[in-house]
């Protein structure tokens, strides 16, 4: 049972617009930066998002992320099929004193 | 480029111990809070612990699974994060990964496997 709750799935077209919601409290999205990770099968998690919609150099300007109270969002334009994968939220929760995670959202490419 | 290579996991018996180490490179080690997170395919991602720099004062946390069982700990002067854990038992089986400044750098990870 994880502390974020994400979709277990996503899916589109290509060229679609998707979104992937994660769900918090005020001990941790509210108060603290969120995360956003891609995983490829058989790979590390890799950042994607950080800082609630900042991305780091080398992710795609097609990944964007937003945050409103105790919820935020990776939204994911122009899919590609090189976007399937699992994607990931993550926040630090100042009462479990630690990050936790959301349970993960597998995107597929119709 | 940062660069995080674990090492260590292995096939351990219920009870057992195990230290995995992680060898960093590409920034400065001893300015950056270090962390653990395993994953497992029941459980999925979760965070294991954090060492804090030693400038701001070198703090440990540790989730409650593994708090009394896990210690953390770090050579700076070796670039090397380490996660020594005893009393394992069959669910800490996961993929360990070293993680850098507020898990924004990832290891590849290592395979700990905990046997009954």
């Amino acid at each position: 049972q994880s502390v974020l709750s994400q979709p277990p799935s996503v899916s589109g077209t290509p060229g679609q617009r998707v979104t992937i919601s994660c769900s918090g409290s005020s001990s941790n999205i509210a108060g603290n930066t969120v995360n956003w990770y891609q995983q490829l099968p058989g790979t590390a998690p890799k950042l994607l998002i950080y800082s609630d919609n900042l991305r780091p150099s080398g992710a795609p300007d097609r990944f964007s992320g937003s945050k409103s109270g105790t919820s935020a969002s990776l939204a994911i334009s122009g899919l590609q099929s090189d976007d399937e994968a699992d994607y990931y939220c993550a926040s630090w929760d100042d009462s479990l004193i630690g990050y936790v995670f959301g349970a993960g959202t597998k995107v597929t490419v119709l | 480029e940062v660069q995080l290579v674990e090492s260590g996991g292995n096939l351990v018996r219920w009870g057992g111990s195990l230290r995995l180490s992680c060898a960093a490179s590409g920034f400065t080690f001893s300015n950056a809070w270090m962390s653990w997170v395993r994953q497992t395919p029941g459980k999925g991602l979760e965070w294991v612990g954090r060492i804090k720099s030693k400038m701001d004062g070198g703090t440990i946390d540790y989730a409650a699974p593994v708090k009394g069982r896990f210690t953390i700990s770090r050579d700076d002067s070796k670039e090397t994060l380490f996660l020594h854990m005893t009393g394992l038992k069959v669910e800490d089986t996961a993929v360990y990964y070293c993680t850098a400044k507020d898990i924004g750098y990832w290891g590849q990870g290592t395979l700990v496997t905990v046997s009954s």
